[in-house]
């Protein structure tokens, strides 16, 4: 089974603070992504990436980056955080063959205070 | 317009009938199509992916497609209260890595 997993289940932050999450997937996957999932938005995509060192932004890419130093780690970092960015936030990995379904982790909700 | 769009529900239907949940895409060259369930405070989980036009079974669950309407759904039969959760359908855009996720239509299955 493919499993995803991501550093926090919950986290608590100051504004302006430096933020780290982590997701780590065992599947030798090639594709990364990171989501945010607000009530009646959905899920939006932030970042993603389709191979070490290798990053493309997605729909709301404003006021977060990332990191994909090893195939099996993407990281996203909220340089100064703010209260808008309390949200649900969800890592996915993909792999290229066969088909392209996406495997999430359990998220980490963020909230800034 | 929405790139991908789910009626947002909910959608009540009592144990043992067909739920019928249904999405719109607008990218005409999309060709992979997911439908994830989301459990409250859980994260989505993959239940089934269609390719190609027509109808795609798997225990309970059909898929179908329809290329030329732009139209994916899903059928749940002999629905059950466990079936309870939100149901987010996912379309690959052209090109291929970026996935569009709807809303998702949350299900009710009252016992």
């Amino acid at each position: 089974d493919v499993k995803v997993t991501q550093s926090s289940r919950y986290l608590v932050k100051r504004t302006g603070e430096k933020v780290f999450l982590e997701c780590v997937q065992d599947m030798d996957h090639e594709n990364m992504f990171w989501y945010r999932q607000d009530p009646g938005l959905g899920l939006r995509l932030i970042y993603f990436s389709y191979d070490v060192k290798m990053k493309e932004k997605g729909d709301i890419p404003e006021g977060y980056s990332v990191s994909r130093e090893k195939k099996e780690r993407f990281s996203l970092i909220l340089e100064s955080a703010s209260t808008n960015q309390t949200s649900m936030y969800l890592c996915a990995s993909s792999g290229i063959a066969g088909g392209r379904e996406q495997y999430f982790g359990p998220g980490t909700r963020l909230t800034v205070t | 317009q929405k790139e991908v769009e789910q009626n947002s529900g909910p959608l009540s239907v009592p144990e043992g009938a067909i739920a019928s949940l249904n999405c719109t895409y607008s990218d005409r060259g999309s060709q992979s199509f997911f439908w994830y369930r989301q459990y409250s405070g859980k994260s989505p989980e993959l239940i089934m992916f269609i390719y190609s036009n027509g109808d795609k079974e798997d225990g309970r669950f059909t898929a179908q497609l329809n290329k030329a309407s732009q139209y994916v759904s899903l059928l749940i039969r002999d629905s059950q209260p466990s079936d309870s959760a939100t149901y987010l359908c996912a379309v690959e855009g052209t090109g291929g890595f970026k996935t569009i996720f709807g809303a998702g239509t949350r299900l009710f299955v009252k016992a």
